[in-house]
């Protein structure tokens, strides 16, 4: 079945570093990638998505890039801000045959130190 | 702009009680879905609806059931309460089924179960 795999955390990066988050996926036909972020106390909210290969995501300084001969989909940010701790989930969701579930990944845990 | 509303926010129940979790979204969207949120393990579906009169399982459905009232609201019930259930509960909503619609979530339930 469709599954997503992330870079288990937590992650501890200083102000202005270089961020990645690894996200690979297993799923048949062509998904939709999606990055969501969960704020302290709060529920999921979309970061950035792609549709097809080759498609490049990006918000608030996030990018990411559908990969399909990798099956990847890494979120990346060139500086990090202490605002940018929160939890990252990549998902992806199938059209008409996946029934248009949505499967995430476990979580990645962000702590930015100042 | 209230988007997903989820109530109640806390709970706590005896074992072998029983409550029904309400969520409402006024974003017209036609398809509602019920998760639960474990550490380590990201999102998992309970149950969808895909339109208005529908609902289906999902990833974790025994213990639960769902009611689509209307289209704006999905109510999850909880008939006989069990520790395993102590999770944090989130409704979300999309504007339909198609793959590249995400999804927005309410602000979570925290629900322990004694």
């Amino acid at each position: 079945g469709d599954s997503v795999t992330q870079m288990e955390g937590p992650v501890t990066l200083s102000e202005e570093a270089f961020l990645t988050i690894n996200c690979t996926y297993t799923a048949t036909g062509y998904p939709s990638l999606f990055w969501y972020v969960q704020y302290p106390g709060e529920g999921l909210q979309l970061l950035l998505k792609a549709t097809k290969a080759d498609d490049k995501g990006s918000n608030k300084g996030f990018e990411a890039t559908y990969r399909k001969e990798t099956t990847s989909f890494h979120l990346e940010k060139g500086s990090v801000q202490v605002s940018d701790s929160a939890v990252y989930f990549c998902a992806l969701k199938r059209g008409e045959t996946g029934g248009f579930k949505t499967i995430f990944g476990a979580g990645t845990r962000l702590f930015v130190k100042a | 702009n209230a988007g997903v509303t989820q109530t109640p926010k806390f709970q706590v129940l005896k074992t072998g009680q029983s409550m029904t979790l309400q969520c409402a979204q006024d974003m017209n969207h036609n398809s509602m879905y019920w998760y639960r949120q474990d550490p380590g393990m990201g999102l998992r579906l309970i149950y969808y609806s895909a339109s208005e009169g529908t609902t289906d399982k999902g990833e974790v459905p025994n213990g639960y059931n769902v009611s689509r009232l209307n289209k704006r609201e999905f109510s999850l019930r909880l008939e006989s309460a069990a520790p395993s259930q102590t999770s944090v509960y989130f409704c979300a909503s999309s504007a339909s089924g198609q793959s590249v619609m995400f999804l927005f979530f309410g602000s979570g339930t925290q629900l322990s179960v004694l």
